[in-house]
């Protein structure tokens, strides 16, 4: 079935990057699009951006157009994000998902000194 | 960007009530509207996708309705595994947003 497997959490300095992965499995990698989501601490969902994994094209959510990179390894089946100039505003949890139906199990970034 | 004002955020209810939840979008989103479900420490699940249409594997009990920018999800027969919050999400047009959730307890 699909899985799409996460990198584990992540505790990261303010101003560093952070780069976290997500491993499909269970389906053709390049016939879905995978899309990232943002759950700060107890609050709602926030829309990052998705990667064409077949083309690598991308398409962001204005707010996230500086902050997040979203790439691809076909030959891995997995997709990745990176958050760059981390602040406090950018612990939360991180999804991704496969055309907004199969969700990754998240990965907790914290950013702290 | 299209709001989703989702209604209400906390809601309790015995098992076996008729549960209803709201989304009203800032505007038209055509049918595009997903509902999931979160329990604590998950991630979401995908529950209705595009107003109306019951994902693989959810009861039955789980229903959607709407059009325009009103969409509801309805819960026939609330049971104590349904506590959660869920969350509307328009993929009508980018960038897609997401309701603010509504928290549901049992009594």
């Amino acid at each position: 079935q699909v899985k799409l497997l996460q990198s584990g959490a992540a505790l990261v300095k303010p101003g560093d990057s952070v780069k976290m992965s997500c491993k499909a499995s269970g389906y053709t990698f390049t016939d879905y699009i995978i899309h990232w989501v943002k759950q700060s601490h107890g609050k709602s969902l926030e829309w990052i951006g998705y990667i064409n994994p077949y083309s690598g094209g991308t398409n962001y959510n204005e707010k996230f157009k500086s902050k997040a990179t979203l790439t691809v390894d076909k030959s891995s089946s997995t997709a990745y994000m990176e958050f760059s100039r981390l602040t406090s505003e950018d612990s939360a949890i991180y999804y991704c998902a496969r055309r907004v139906i199969d969700w990754g199990q998240g990965v907790m970034v914290t950013v702290s000194s | 960007d299209i709001q989703m004002t989702q209604s209400p955020s906390f809601l309790s209810a015995s098992v076996g009530d008729r549960v209803t939840i709201n989304c009203k979008a800032s505007q038209n989103i055509n049918k595009y509207l997903n509902w999931y479900q979160q329990k604590l420490g998950e991630a979401p699940k995908l529950l209705i996708y595009n107003t109306n249409n019951l994902q693989t594997g959810i009861p039955s009990r789980f229903s959607g309705s709407g059009s325009g920018t009103d969409y509801t999800l309805t819960i026939s027969s609330l049971q104590p595994e349904d506590v959660a919050t869920y969350f509307c999400l328009q993929h009508s047009s980018r960038p897609f947003t997401f309701g603010s959730g509504t928290k549901l307890e049992i009594k």
